[in-house]
């Protein structure tokens, strides 16, 4: 089941904060973050396993809530390299096969 | 870290050809590997699961005889569009767990991009 990204699109100015949301109707074993970068391949992020979990550094994190059923990526100060298309990817729901989200697009102008 | 290696990048060919992709685990092994397409602006879209050493598992939808999947060692898979047609081009990207294992990060080849004139 294909988790659900929020929002489709943020446009930024550089240095200003972003919040991404992924979530699942059911409880999920793992999120995986994804960025994308036109034309090429996603590029691995971070993954939460526990519900609960934070993880990341400052400037790039993301939470996992306890029911494990929703999870945010932050991005705050953003920079310009962080322009691209954002995707979760989830297992859960008796299979350990990841399904990826719509993608948020991100746009950050100087 | 656990790198993926998808050959080749860019593909061009003629509508009725075949054309295969190679999606290689350079420093694990990768007892499963997954094939995704993904059309412009869209997410991707899991089209089967590649298993070392047996059939792979196609998703709903997907033509198990026009995309033929073959992971005949534990470090290579390849994905071969038979009789390709304009309708085909795509974004083909592969991915594999790191160490086989499931839930941990996901390491994704370059992607190939193939465009069927």
């Amino acid at each position: 089941q294909q988790p659900v990204q929020s929002p489709q699109a943020v446009i930024l100015r550089e240095g200003e904060d972003a919040v991404i949301n992924c979530s699942s109707s059911k409880a999920l074993y793992s999120v995986h973050w994804y960025r994308q970068k036109h034309g090429e391949a996603p590029v691995f992020l971070m993954i939460l396993l526990k519900g609960g979990e934070q993880k990341g550094h400052e400037k790039i994190s993301a939470s996992f809530n306890e029911k494990k059923q929703q999870s945010s990526l932050y991005l705050t100060a953003s920079q310009l390299s962080y322009s691209g298309t954002y995707f979760c990817g989830t297992e859960g729901g008796g299979s350990y096969i990841p399904t990826f989200g719509r993608g948020t697009s991100l746009i950050v102008h100087p | 870290g656990a790198v993926v290696s998808q050959h080749p990048s860019r593909v061009i060919c003629k509508s009725g050809t075949s054309v295969k992709i190679e999606c290689r685990s350079l420093d694990f092994q990768a007892t499963t590997m997954f094939w995704y397409r993904q059309f412009p602006k869209q997410s991707l879209m899991l089209m089967a699961t590649s298993n070392e050493g047996s059939k792979a598992t196609y998703e709903q939808g997907v033509e198990k005889d026009k995309f033929l999947i073959n992971h005949a060692s534990l470090t290579l898979s390849t994905l071969t569009v038979t009789s390709a047609h304009p309708e085909d081009s795509s974004f083909y990207i592969c991915s594999a767990n790191g160490q086989g294992n499931m839930n941990t990060e996901a390491f994704f080849g370059q992607g190939t991009r193939l465009t069927v004139v």
